[in-house]
């Protein structure tokens, strides 16, 4: 079982709608990122958490450390968000490296 | 445009062929990372290096020889090969190594499209 566990794998969304995309972490950490791939391959770093909430534009992103959840959210979608989201986590006490889950598939049709 | 540039972005390679893979940062980090994107599976780290010294060598075959003669480069030599070898190939920086933790971002490259046949 990976430590690093996202929800749902794939998600299809009508432009404009709310989108909500789960990560679920196994271990204790001292961040949290949430990534984006682009069918491309390249990927753009859009938040490091390690409590509370950030938000960048439409995107906003939450974590709960007791519950060991985070979640991203995109307000009024857009084709243009259609990619891969990547959640990946620092465990506490370990070597800093990241840990990665195998991300989250999101296509927005106009 | 991330600050960190790989080439080629595609490569096709035989088993029996040599390549190697380049990784450039304009950031001024210290530290740089490979990983592998294998379809369906989480990026694996596979070395790191952090103030050109290579710091974490995650059980990676030796067909895979990492090179890095300063900070701002990064190299991946490749030798043969193997067709389960084929992925995306990630290069990443950061400001250190302890980054990815300790309040700094990680920047990742395009990646290099690897097909061994």
């Amino acid at each position: 079982k990976n430590e690093v566990e996202q929800s749902p794998q794939n998600l299809t969304a009508q432009e404009g709608e709310f989108i909500t995309i789960n990560c679920s972490y196994s271990v204790g950490i001292s961040a949290l990122h949430w990534l984006q791939q682009h069918p491309g391959g390249g990927i753009v770093s859009l938040f490091m958490l390690s409590s509370g909430k950030k938000k960048h534009g439409r995107l906003i992103a939450t974590i709960n450390i007791q519950e060991k959840h985070s979640s991203l959210h995109i307000t009024a979608s857009h084709p243009r968000d259609s990619a891969v989201y990547i959640c990946a986590v620092v465990p506490q006490g370990g070597s800093e490296k990241l840990v990665f889950g195998k991300g989250m598939k999101l296509t927005v049709n106009p | 445009e991330t600050g960190v540039t790989q080439t080629p972005r595609h490569l096709v390679m035989g088993m029996t062929n040599k390549k190697s893979l380049k990784c450039e940062q304009h950031l001024g980090h210290n530290a740089m990372y490979w990983y592998k994107q294998s379809a369906k599976k989480p990026l694996e780290l596979m070395f790191v290096y952090n103030f050109k010294e290579q710091t974490e060598n995650n059980s990676v075959p030796s067909r895979f020889s990492p090179e890095c003669p300063n900070s701002s480069h990064l190299f991946l030599h490749l030798h043969t090969l193997q067709p389960e070898d084929s992925a995306l190939y990630l290069c990443a920086s950061s400001r250190t190594e302890l980054g990815a933790g300790s309040g700094n971002t990680i920047y990742f490259g395009e990646g290099s499209w690897l097909t061994v046949v």
